[in-house]
């Protein structure tokens, strides 16, 4: 069936360093996959997406890569920062009607000092 | 402020007891959803609306209704509440449909006893 999942529940980082978030979907015929950040008692955050005719997008601070090869979604953040502590969520839309949205599970970064 | 609001954002209820989760949205969007958030399992579709009066179900609608009205409107409807309800619920729009960027409500967090 669909899913989307994370490698790691959680990951934890120095502040200063890279961070990179990963995501695998199974579904092939997904085209488009966005990423969210949440913060406890908020609802969820857009932070940046790409569609499946890219493999890289860059914002500010902020890289998403997509290897549709081996359906894995990965998330990069440049100098990470304790505002970046939040739990991350990838998303992908699997049926080109776009009109669903799966979620993957979530990872909680957290940034030390 | 381009926003979406949810109201209530905290109700503790009981089984059986009728309620309404009321959606707002400013920014003239004309797709509109709901999820649920559940520890471990992520945010899941409850039903989506490409428009004004046109509805579909998502991942997990049983137990719920929706209404589409108007387009800045969207409540959620739990007929008949029962304990596995119990969750967090978020509203989300966007521009076009789930392969553009949606933008979340802050959640109302239902307590079904």
């Amino acid at each position: 069936g669909e899913s989307v999942g994370l490698h790691l529940p959680t990951l934890s980082v120095q502040e200063g360093d890279n961070s990179i978030i990963n995501c695998a979907y199974s579904n092939s015929a997904s085209d488009y996959f966005i990423w969210y950040k949440q913060e406890s008692g908020k609802g969820p955050q857009f932070i940046i997406d790409i569609r499946s005719n890219m493999d890289k997008r860059q914002g500010q601070r902020v890289t998403v890569l997509l290897n549709k090869t081996v359906k894995h979604l990965s998330l990069q953040i440049a100098a990470t920062q304790p505002g970046d502590s939040a739990v991350y969520f990838c998303a992908e839309n699997g049926e080109t009607s776009g009109s669903r949205l799966t979620f993957g599970e979530g990872t909680q970064l957290t940034v030390n000092p | 402020e381009a926003q979406v609001t949810q109201n209530p954002r905290y109700l503790i209820t009981v089984t059986g007891k009728k309620l309404t989760v009321t959606c707002s949205q400013n920014m003239n969007h004309e797709y509109m959803s709901w999820y649920r958030q559940d520890p471990g399992l992520g945010l899941r579709q409850i039903y989506y609306s490409m428009n004004v009066e046109v509805t579909d179900k998502g991942d997990v609608p049983e137990g719920y209704k929706v209404s589409r009205k108007e387009k800045r409107n969207f409540p959620l409807i739990l007929e008949s509440p029962s304990p596995n309800q119990t969750s967090l619920y978020f509203c989300a729009s966007s521009l076009g449909g789930s392969n553009q960027p949606q933008h979340f409500g802050d959640g109302t967090r239902l307590s079904i006893l």
